[in-house]
């Protein structure tokens, strides 16, 4: 199985400041065929099933506000809010669907500083 | 847009099983591939199976190979997670969650069934 691993498994962040989440695979999830990163991005708040926000590791699904931007490739990604919100207060997390089982990162708890 | 619609929270006893059930509303599964996701208390996302409901066929988590099995109703309207042998660390809520068809990753989930075992 594909082990993700998420770091910080927490952070604060002042309104309207940058936070960055890290996302790493147990082995490479690029897609030689098509070149495509197989890993999602998903935004969990309280009492709410996980929202889609980034797909094949940095496209954004619709609807998405543009603060929210995704990079990597092979192993290791990034989410990033580049100015935070109240309403981004969520849990994420990463998920490789490269391939089955499906797995997901542990996820990061991101809150208000 | 197709939403996902689940049954409601279940109470269970310990050795007993659970049947959830997960339906299109305003339209059918189509070609989608279904997946069920879990998630204990305050714990992170679990993948468990997924099906593809116009074949019928279903892959499983090994976690879960020999007590969990998908189905669907013979159309692609609903479909059912059926769950045995619940012990209390199956409390969790369950989701159903459609994977998108150009890459697998879930575009859409069911608002989620608590599953609850206790004695």
């Amino acid at each position: 199985d594909i082990v993700m691993t998420q770091s910080p498994d927490s952070l604060a962040v002042s309104l309207g400041e940058r936070a960055t989440i890290n996302c790493k695979s147990s082995q490479t999830i690029l897609y030689s065929s098509n070149n495509k990163d197989y890993l999602a991005w998903y935004q969990q708040k309280p009492g709410q099933p996980p929202k889609l926000l980034i797909f094949w590791a940095s496209t954004r699904e619709s609807g998405v506000p543009d603060r929210f931007s995704a990079s990597g490739s092979g192993t290791d990604f990034t989410l990033t809010i580049s100015s935070l919100q109240a309403e981004d207060v969520a849990v994420y997390y990463c998920q490789q669907h490269y391939t089955t089982p499906r797995t997901f990162g542990q996820g990061t708890k991101v809150e208000i500083k | 847009q197709v939403h996902l619609v689940q049954s409601g929270a279940e109470l269970k006893k310990p050795g007993s099983s659970v049947t959830v059930s997960c339906t299109a509303s305003g339209g059918t599964f189509s070609s989608y591939t279904l997946s069920w996701v879990r998630q204990a208390p305050g714990q992170g996302l679990e993948w468990m199976a997924e099906i593809i409901p116009i074949f019928d066929t279903a892959t499983y988590a090994q976690k879960f190979q020999g007590r969990l099995t998908l189905t669907t109703d013979g159309s692609t309207t609903s479909a059912y997670m059926e769950l045995t042998g619940l012990t209390s660390e199956d409390s969790a809520m369950y989701y159903c969650a459609r994977e998108a068809p150009n890459g697998d990753y879930f575009d859409s989930w069911g608002q989620g069934t608590l599953v609850t075992v206790s004695s």
